[in-house]
Formats: C-alpha cells, sequence, structure tokens
C-alpha cells in the first residue's frame, strides 16, 4: 500500500514557465513533508520541506503548498530553468518515527 | 566535509555470491538508513539505525543484513545474492531523523547475474 503517492511519472515545462509538482498521502499521522531532488548517478539532495502546522513554505524559486484536509501537497518551481530537469521525491514522516516514505518520483523536464 | 561515501559504486554479483555495501558518514549522525530503489519506484527502507549498536529492519529487509558498530559506519551485508536484488543502493544519515532532512551517498548500483 502505496502511502506517499506520485500519481505522475514526468513533467514537461518551458523554461521561465511554472512547474507544479503533486503528490498526495493516505497517512493521517504524517505530521513533516519533503521534497527532494535527484540527478542522474547521484543520490537524492534535500530541497524543501513544511511542517503540518504551516500550509506554505518558500524557499527562493522553491514553495511547496500542504492542503491536510486533502492529503495533498505540491511543489512549485518558478521560474523553471533547464538545471531543474531532475526528478523528484516527495516524502513523509510521522513524526516521532524516524523513518522517511517516499513515493516513485517525477522527472522534470524542463526545455529551454 | 565529504558527507555520506559508498563504495563501490558499480558492482556486477553472480546468483548466490555474497558482498557488503560500504557506508560511511562523517558528520556525526546518529541515524543511519540503507534504501533501495528499483527502476521506476520510490525508495524503500532496508533497514536502519539510531545510533552505534543498534539497527532495525525496514520496509524490505529479506536477503540483508547491518551492522552498526561505530557511529561513522553503516555496512550492507547481501547473502546469496538473487537476481530480485538488483538495484540502486543508497545509504542515508540525519542528526535527528525528522526535521533536517536525510543526506544521501551517491549510490551503488548492484547487478545480479
Amino acid at each position: 500500500d502505496q502511502q506517499v503517492k506520485q500519481n505522475s511519472p514526468s513533467l514537461s515545462v518551458q523554461e521561465g514557465r511554472i512547474s507544479i509538482l503533486n503528490c498526495d498521502y493516505t497517512n493521517s499521522m504524517f505530521d513533516y513533508f519533503l521534497w527532494y531532488k535527484k540527478y542522474p548517478a547521484e543520490g537524492p539532495t534535500f530541497l524543501i520541506s513544511i511542517s503540518s502546522i504551516k500550509d506554505k513554505n518558500e524557499d527562493g524559486r522553491f514553495t511547496v503548498f500542504l492542503n491536510k484536509s486533502a492529503k495533498h501537497l505540491s511543489l512549485h518551481i518558478v521560474p523553471s530553468q533547464p538545471g531543474d530537469s531532475a526528478v523528484y521525491f516527495c516524502a513523509a514522516n510521522p513524526g516521532a518515527n524516524s523513518k522517511l516514505t517516499f513515493g516513485k518520483g517525477i522527472t522534470l523536464s524542463v526545455r529551454p | 566535509n565529504a558527507g555520506v561515501t559508498q563504495t563501490p559504486k558499480f558492482r556486477i554479483l553472480k546468483i548466490g555470491q555474497s558482498m557488503t555495501l560500504q557506508c560511511t558518514q562523517d558528520m556525526n549522525h546518529n541515524y543511519m538508513y540503507w534504501y533501495r530503489q528499483d527502476p521506476g519506484m520510490g525508495l524503500k527502507l532496508i533497514y536502519y539505525s539510531v545510533g552505534a549498536g543498534i539497527t532495525d529492519k525496514g520496509e524490505v529487509p529479506n536477503g540483508y543484513n547491518v551492522s552498526r558498530s561505530t557511529t561513522e559506519d553503516f555496512p550492507l551485508r547481501l547473502e546469496l545474492a538473487a537476481p530480485s536484488q538488483t538495484s540502486v543502493y543508497f545509504c542515508a544519515s540525519s542528526w535527528d531523523g525528522h526535521s533536517y532532512g536525510y543526506t544521501f551517498g551517491s549510490g551503488t548500483r548492484l547487478t545480479v547475474v
């Protein structure tokens, strides 16, 4: 049973436009959410996170929105750049538990 | 700082062989993890450790063993390799396991033939 779902396997956007990456979760115990970015032949790197007490967290071009009632979060990248082309993993943590649960990832391609 | 270092980067094993994937971190992190990523799939937790001498099973522990004799090292042992263990293996570490996110190594691509 997948507790963190990234239903779209890929997304292609034009450079300069907004990229919106979606993530849904089923476990109500999750209270901390993270996005990781992964380039080929490298390990994932931490991008941005949000706690369940917030509905928005912003870091430069990256903003994560959390809708707890819908069990949905999204990552917005504005403006998108070719260097943003990578696989993006959504992950969640139930707080007291030290383990993260990851989604399958979405491949973002930003066209010049 | 080197962060999390994994060796080897690539390995081909024959069915039934054994090997140890090495992972070491120099950040004095308490928590360490082993994940595997199969094609088109997310990362699945194999084993984790919350400190030296303490290990516990994750989601997919069968066919693997770990040890944590020091804070720095967290080797993953494969006994009797099977084709189903063909995957990319990532080691990660974390300060408190919750708020700071994980630091990942660059991965070990393992093929069992």
